[in-house]
């Protein structure tokens, strides 16, 4: 299986903020990665998929950079709906492996 | 817009396999794969496993002698059965759609799980 690991697990920041959230595979992925945003309660919702492509509808302060084993995702002004939690996600091989999370806070 | 929507017991013994069905509705079912994702409560997500509308599945190593999944196109409904349940098993279960989605102007395609359930909780208790 593909480990992924990501840094920070819980991060501070204020409305306004630039952020960026690390994600690593344990071997090369190419661009074979995604990210999810969690709220509280609710399922998690793609916002990137191919490491930099923005999905339909999320809002162009979300941006991912990375390729290989190393991803990052960059929120360039953070807005208060932002605040929650982030999942990176390889979808080179089954089994689809996630990251263990990292949690957004105020 | 396709919705998913999430349905089984809440309870279930140890010991006992858990059911839950996936209802696809305001689209079809055919040309995508479906997968299947719990949260164990506090905690991240885990991949459970997928099935391509034509019945071809594949599991997760870990859950893979306890789990199978399957379709029925004439229902537009995919089900999860997860045997020999234990405490460790109680968690937020989704279902997904797994899609292939393009990237501009590459012509390349890559999955992402595009649309979710709201999830169904499963506590696993006697």
């Amino acid at each position: 299986d593909i480990q992924m690991t990501q840094s920070p697990s819980s991060l501070s920041a204020s409305v306004g903020d630039r952020v960026t959230i690390t994600c690593r595979a344990s071997q090369s992925i190419s661009s074979y990665l995604n990210w999810y945003q969690q709220k509280p309660g609710k399922a998690p919702n793609l916002l990137i998929y191919a490491a930099s492509s923005l999905q339909s509808g999320v809002p162009s302060r979300f941006s991912g950079s990375g390729s290989g084993t190393d991803f990052t995702l960059t929120i360039s002004s953070l807005q208060p709906e932002d605040f929650a939690t982030y999942y990176c996600q390889q979808s080179y091989s089954t089994p689809r492996t996630f990251g263990q999370g990292t949690k957004l806070e105020i | 817009q396709v919705q998913l929507q999430e349905s089984g017991p809440g309870l279930v013994k140890p010991s006992e396999t858990l059911s839950l069905t996936c209802t696809v509705s305001s689209g079809s079912i055919s040309s995508y794969y479906w997968s299947w994702i719990r949260q164990p409560p506090g905690k991240g997500l885990e991949w459970i496993g997928n099935i391509y509308y034509s019945g071809s599945t594949t599991y997760s190593p870990s859950l893979k002698s306890r789990v199978i999944i399957s379709v029925d196109t004439s229902k537009n409904q995919l089900s999860l059965k997860l045997s020999s349940v234990t405490a460790a098993d109680t968690a937020v279960y989704y279902c997904a759609r797994d899609t292939l989605l393009i990237v501009a102007h590459s012509g390349y395609y890559y999955y992402g799980m595009d649309v979710w359930g709201q999830g169904t909780t499963v506590t696993v208790s006697s």
